[in-house]
């Protein structure tokens, strides 16, 4: 069985600080995949990051950065420099085949002006 | 590319009535659509995939019969909750899957209030 653990419930920081999102998951496959969603006020999803289990090679975006770590199944979500239009939800996701896509309890971030 | 629209985005119904959602691929061939339920502040769960052209396959604890799917075209899923009560009441989000692929691409999702 499949699992995503996000353990940060909620978190709150100032502007312009940097902040890590934890994903743990759990999976008996080689093959998966890892996703970041970000959910605003609005509810859409945003998708913001794919990786496959063979690709642990960290990945920057802008201020968004993620580090994969197969070694201890975790995923991790940072955002350096926060802003205020940065406050979401954001959820990890992981997905063992195309037919199924399980999500983790998500993180609710607010940033403070 | 890839846009899923789902509609209504929101509704309000009363106890008793049903209620049809619609999740359409816009720029894409859909062969797979997934519904999603999401109630305040928590996660999505997955209630069930539809595959065009058959029946979907419900997660366990869904009620196939009060969670209507269908899946008659390559490009819209219906989702009809029949005989709505208010614990219902959440926010329903559709993806849908390209042959072959594995990104799922999400519609805006459908708040529903039942009253």
């Amino acid at each position: 069985a499949q699992k995503v653990t996000q353990a940060q419930t909620e978190i709150s920081v100032v502007e312009k600080e940097d902040v890590t999102l934890d994903c743990v998951y759990e999976t008996r496959d080689t093959t998966y995949y890892l996703f970041w969603y970000k959910q605003p006020p609005s509810g859409e999803l945003v998708f913001l990051i794919r990786r496959n289990s063979f690709d642990e090679q960290n990945e920057i975006s802008g201020r968004y950065s993620w580090n994969f770590q197969k070694s201890t199944s975790s995923f991790n979500f940072t955002i350096t420099a926060s802003q205020v239009v940065d406050s979401a939800v954001y959820f990890c996701a992981l997905s063992e085949d195309s037919n199924d896509m399980r999500f983790g309890a998500g993180t609710r971030l607010t940033v403070k002006p | 590319g890839a846009v899923v629209s789902q509609h209504p985005s929101w509704v309000i119904c009363k106890s008793g009535t049903s209620v049809k959602i619609e999740c359409r691929s816009l720029d894409f061939q859909a062969t797979t659509m997934f519904w999603y339920r999401q109630f305040p502040k928590q996660s999505l769960m997955l209630m069930a995939t539809s595959n065009e052209g058959s029946k979907a396959t419900y997660e366990q604890g869904v009620e196939k019969d009060k969670f209507l799917i269908n899946h008659a075209s390559l490009t819209l899923s219906t989702l009809t909750v029949t005989s709505a009560h208010p614990e219902d009441s959440s926010f329903y989000i559709c993806s849908a899957r390209t042959p072959g692929q594995w990104e799922q691409y999400f519609g805006p999702g459908t708040r529903l209030t039942v009253t």
